[in-house]
Parts: C-alpha cells; sequence; structure tokens
C-alpha cells in the first residue's frame, strides 16, 4: 500500500458543484500539503500544515479550503468548483525537521485529477 | 522564498553525463535546494538537496556554486529511465517548497 494516499484519483465534475479531494499518509508525519500542477507551470503550493491545529495559505489558496482531521488526514474542498480549477493536485508530506538525519524530504501521493467541466 | 530557473527541455545522449542547471539567484543563506523528478505524472520523488557544500547519494551530484546562486544536478551515467521533468526547489527547513517549472531531459538512445 501506498504510504500516501489520495482519494479519488480521477473525478469529473460540473461547475459549481462542491468537490472534496482527500489524502491519508501513514508515514506518521506531521506536515502535510495540497499542490496543484498545471501543464508548463510546474507545482504550486496551496496549503500546508504543520500539525492538526495549524493550517497555513500557500500561494494559490483562493477558491481552496483545507481541513485537517487528524495527523493523518488532509483534505482540500473546493466549495464551488470552476472550471480553471482543472488540474493535477498532489498531497505530500514531510516530518518535521528536527535532527541532522532528516533530509525534509516531500513524499508525494499519486495525485488527483480533477476536471471541471 | 527563493524563486527558481530552469532550462525547459534538454536532451542527453544514454550513457552519458546529464547536467541539469538551476538559478536561484535569490536564495537566503538558510534555504536548501531540492531537486525532485516527476516521471509522467506521478507524484515528484526527491532526489537530493544541499545548502553549500557539494552532494552525492546514489542517484545523482548537486554541485552549488559558492556563492550559491545557482547550482546543477548531475545525473552521471543517463538511462532511458531517467527520461522525466526535473524540479529544482529551495526552501528553509521544508516549511514552503516552491518549485520552479521544471526542465524536461530527454535520454537519447
Amino acid at each position: 500500500d501506498a504510504d500516501v494516499t489520495q482519494t479519488p484519483r480521477n473525478r469529473i465534475t460540473k461547475t459549481g458543484k462542491r468537490i472534496m479531494l482527500e489524502c491519508s499518509q501513514t508515514k506518521g508525519h506531521d506536515r502535510m500539503y495540497w499542490y496543484r500542477q498545471d501543464p508548463g507551470l510546474g507545482l504550486q503550493l496551496i496549503y500546508y500544515s504543520f500539525d492538526v491545529k495549524d493550517i497555513n495559505k500557500g500561494e494559490i489558496s483562493d477558491g481552496y479550503s483545507v481541513s485537517r482531521q487528524a495527523q493523518a488526514k488532509f483534505s482540500l474542498s473546493l466549495e464551488s468548483a470552476i472550471p480553471n480549477q482543472t488540474a493535477l493536485y498532489f498531497c505530500a508530506t514531510s516530518d518535521l525537521d528536527g535532527g541532522t538525519t532528516n533530509t525534509g524530504e516531500l513524499f508525494f501521493g499519486e495525485g488527483s485529477r480533477l476536471t471541471v467541466l | 522564498d527563493a524563486k527558481t530557473t530552469q532550462p525547459p527541455s534538454m536532451d542527453c545522449a544514454e550513457g552519458r553525463a546529464a547536467n541539469l542547471p538551476c538559478n536561484h539567484s535569490t536564495i537566503s543563506g538558510n534555504e536548501y535546494v531540492y531537486w525532485y523528478r516527476q516521471i509522467h505524472s506521478q507524484g515528484p520523488q526527491y532526489i537530493i538537496h544541499g545548502l553549500k557544500n557539494n552532494e552525492t547519494n546514489e542517484m545523482a551530484s548537486l554541485i552549488i556554486t559558492e556563492d550559491r546562486k545557482s547550482s546543477t544536478l548531475i545525473l552521471p551515467h543517463a538511462t532511458l529511465r531517467d527520461t522525466a521533468v526535473y524540479y529544482c526547489a529551495a526552501n528553509f527547513g521544508n516549511e514552503k517548497l516552491t518549485f520552479g517549472t521544471g526542465t524536461r531531459l530527454t535520454i537519447i538512445p
């Protein structure tokens, strides 16, 4: 089983619908992130969370909200989806930077492809 | 966070060293440089990171200039499986890893 699991993997929806993308991890990491990827634009940070009580906006948070239900779960919501939110969404985790052995490596899920018609 | 810029694409012959450059001229003294790669539309995979010194692991080498304004990822003996998009990124302690637009590396047989 994957360490970082995203559901759904693919979703087609209509403009105005509410959509939730879910992420769960078994790595025991405190930090979780949501990224968006558009063709030719690389990865853009939407929201990130350092622990259950800590939520921060990233570069492109408008139109999105998140919920950190538990250490292992971080959900991304689109309250009213619009076509320009069509993209590939990635969840990632990392360990809290606390020692010389920590690489600060991000572990990514396999992505959720969202299409808004 | 530092901005990173990379060439959009590069080719490399199979078996040769692939050298992928990255400019991060606004990097601050405590920001690490990270490299990731993405094969097709899979989740990006960590390759290597560094602060000041050159680094090497089983996948690649990272050369950081003395002024830290640029770096080069070196894949010493490129194989067809190294065809991917390579991202250079910078941050401090992985708080907000900011990715560039990446370099699409194509390994030519």
